[in-house]
């Protein structure tokens, strides 16, 4: 089975830029979850998305907005880029809404400049 | 919401056990989670321990928790220098299932 796969794995973006991240789940997975990891600090929770609808959402404003699709890829869209959107963006998925512990990608080292 | 408190750093030689702490505050918290994050890389799911457990053992890794007093533990025997990485552990009430509140993890490392 293949894990969780995270597109691209670095990318530099220029302040006021829109961006977009790619996440393919684990086969079997219905279930994403993204987050943002500042260096140093652990990641934080930015919204999580369940058969296609968002389920959930961490302490981030509207200009980080997301999608999943049928086949349970995902995507995380952040407009109008800010110094402090550099991050490791990390996706993790799961079988299930409920609790099951997830598979986490690699994840996208964003730096914007 | 949860908070999470580690601390920062454990040094430790190889073939000693490392015990890296963890408190939390939110006691509707009903799975616990241990993950470990090596260099550039995403998070690997460790181990975990359901709330109604105090102890769960998995190879050379031991979770201990006290729920009255909210602390968490992950105990690993015989520490190898592959260990070395920065653990997290992630309490989840099971309304907040997979939108963990980590804390800033603690980062391990191994001498030989």
């Amino acid at each position: 089975e293949t894990g969780v796969t995270q597109s691209p794995t670095h990318l530099i973006k220029t302040r006021g830029q829109q961006v977009t991240l790619r996440c393919s789940s684990q086969s079997g997975h219905n279930t994403v979850s993204w987050y943002q990891q500042a260096l140093g600090q652990g990641p934080q929770f930015i919204f999580q998305y369940y058969r296609e609808e968002e389920n959930g959402r961490g302490n981030f404003p509207p200009r980080f907005s997301g999608l999943q699709f049928p086949n349970y890829s995902s995507e995380l869209n952040v407009n109008a880029l800010e110094l402090d959107d550099s991050a490791l963006y990390l996706c993790a998925s799961s079988p299930g809404s409920g609790s099951y512990g997830y598979t986490f990608g690699s994840g996208t080292r964003l730096t914007v400049v | 919401g949860e908070d999470v408190e580690q601390s920062l750093f454990l040094s430790v030689r190889e073939g000693d056990s490392s015990v890296i702490n963890c408190t939390y505050t939110d006691s509707s918290s009903t799975y616990l989670y241990w993950y470990k994050q090596e260099p550039g890389a995403g998070l690997q799911l460790l181990t975990y321990i359901f709330s109604n457990m105090d102890m769960k053992q998995d190879q050379r890794l031991t979770v201990l928790l006290n729920k009255k007093d909210k602390h968490l533990s992950l105990r690993i025997a015989d520490t190898q220098t592959g260990d070395s990485a920065i653990y997290f552990c992630a309490p989840e009430a099971e309304a907040n299932a997979g939108k963990s509140t980590f804390g800033d993890g603690t980062t391990l490392t191994v001498k030989p």
